[in-house]
């Protein structure tokens, strides 16, 4: 059964930082793109970042591109999200997800939240 | 680049059939043959329901089918039942490894 597990979540002040992390099982993680999605109380989802196999790949949403940065761990079966400069707006449940060529996302975690708040 | 345009809200009776539209433009809906939805239930994880604009993954019933015309993508739900309550997002490969998503639409199951 595939799992993905996220946590890192939690208050932070503006102008904070938080690093999230997502433990990958039931699948061969190093084979997988990966991604993160958020969503805001009361919006939609939004897509934020996604990487490839072996890391060499990165894409952002324009929003958070040099604040946040996606990365992996393989050996540890990790997803991972640094969240630097945190604003009000980036405050969200944040969802792993594997990614199929990047192009849809197969599986989901349950999300990890993150409140940016003085 | 903004958001799909997605319905805010649909609902229907049990048995009965809705339709969920999507609409992008030319540069993503309307580019690829890309688009999936998702069903989420708040509170938990988001599901896979199509891929690829009218694929199902293993397990999702065939209750759900997924169909483009131009920019505008549609997900139908026959047979409606209880547990279809949720709000489903659409979603475009919009290039370059980026994908957009639609605002979201609650349906209601009467």
């Amino acid at each position: 059964e595939v799992q993905l597990v996220e946590s890192g979540g939690g208050l932070v002040q503006p102008g904070g930082s938080l690093r999230l992390s997502c433990a990958a099982s039931g699948f061969t993680f190093s084979s997988d793109w990966m991604s993160w999605v958020r969503q805001a109380p009361g919006k939609g989802l939004e897509w934020v970042a996604t990487i490839n196999q072996d890391g060499s790949q990165k894409y952002y949403v324009d929003s958070v591109k040099g604040r946040f940065t996606i990365s992996r761990d393989n050996t540890k079966n990790s997803l991972y999200l640094q969240v630097n400069s945190l604003r009000a707006e980036d405050t969200a449940v944040y969802y792993c997800a594997s990614t199929f060529s990047g192009r849809f996302f197969d599986y989901w975690g349950q999300g990890t939240l993150v409140t940016v708040s003085s | 680049q903004s958001a799909l345009t997605q319905p805010r809200s649909v609902s229907g009776s049990p048995g009965q059939s809705v339709t969920i539209s999507c609409t992008g433009t030319s540069s993503d809906v309307g580019a690829y043959n890309y688009v999936s939805w998702y069903q989420h239930h708040p509170g938990k994880a988001p599901k896979l329901m199509i891929y690829d604009v009218r694929k199902r993954p293993s397990g999702v019933p065939d209750r759900f089918s997924g169909s483009r015309s131009g920019n505008t993508a549609s997900l139908t739900i026959s047979g409606l039942q209880a547990e279809d309550e949720a709000d489903y997002y659409c979603c475009s490969y919009a290039g370059t490894y980026t994908v957009i998503f639609g605002g979201g639409t609650r349906l209601t199951v009467l």
